[in-house]
């Protein structure tokens, strides 16, 4: 099957400071990226997605990479605030003619410290 | 976007015996799956929930063990079936609409079996 792995596990920041998660596909095919936060006792959230075609899309305080030539995808959180300690994954979607498929990554548990 | 409630939230079960768990949308979405999250763990597709028709079940996961039913574009269920303590794990139902890649997901239910 198709993996989706993240460099690391845990990672703790300063409040205020800047937040970079990795994560690592295996699929070039792969046509769209999603990253989710969850919280504790929570189903995952949607933060922000990226097509295949870009190399960069920012939302608010959010911004994702998408550099296809290492096949690596990374989430930057900007000030970061203490309700962004959260688990973040990321997923790799490709397209069949049956439909989506979903490959979720392992997972960072972001902790904020105030 | 669209609301996913799941019931029950929690529950602890004795090995041997069944529990169904209930997925609701608050509107239609095309797709509807399955997925077993361990704690601290990503997250496990199990099936695909068709409406009208069977589930599409991932490698390792089989109907007899987790029947699947979706009657409607809002509504399907899922049961764990002759449960055994390896199956302690949340479970979380989500929905996609028409071509969107984005999925949303419910709180997921917490089963212990002892």
């Amino acid at each position: 099957g198709e993996s989706v792995g993240l460099h690391l596990p845990t990672l703790s920041v300063q409040e205020g400071d800047n937040s970079i998660i990795n994560c690592a596909y295996s699929n070039s095919a792969s046509d769209y990226f999603i990253w989710y936060k969850q919280e504790s006792g929570k189903g995952p959230q949607f933060i922000i997605d990226i097509r295949s075609n870009m190399d960069k899309r920012q939302g608010q305080r959010v911004t994702v990479l998408l550099n296809k030539t290492v096949k690596h995808l990374s989430l930057q959180i900007a000030a970061t605030q203490p309700g962004d300690s959260a688990v973040y994954f990321c997923a790799e979607i490709l397209s069949y003619n049956t439909g989506n498929q979903f490959y979720f990554g392992t997972g960072t548990s972001l902790t904020v410290i105030p | 976007s669209a609301v996913i409630s799941q019931k029950p939230s929690r529950d602890i079960c004795q090995r041997g015996t069944s529990l169904t768990i209930q997925c609701q949308v608050d509107s239609q979405v095309t797709m509807m799956f399955w997925y077993r999250q361990q704690p601290g763990q990503s997250l496990t597709l199990i099936a695909t929930a068709n409406q009208g028709s069977e589930a599409t079940y991932e490698s390792g996961f089989v109907i007899d063990k987790f029947p699947i039913s979706r009657p409607n574009l809002t509504f399907s269920t899922l049961t764990v079936s002759n449960m055994s303590p390896e199956d302690s794990s949340i479970y979380l139902c989500s929905g996609s609409m028409g071509i969107s890649y984005e999925q949303y997901f419910g709180p997921g239910t917490r089963l212990t079996v002892t």
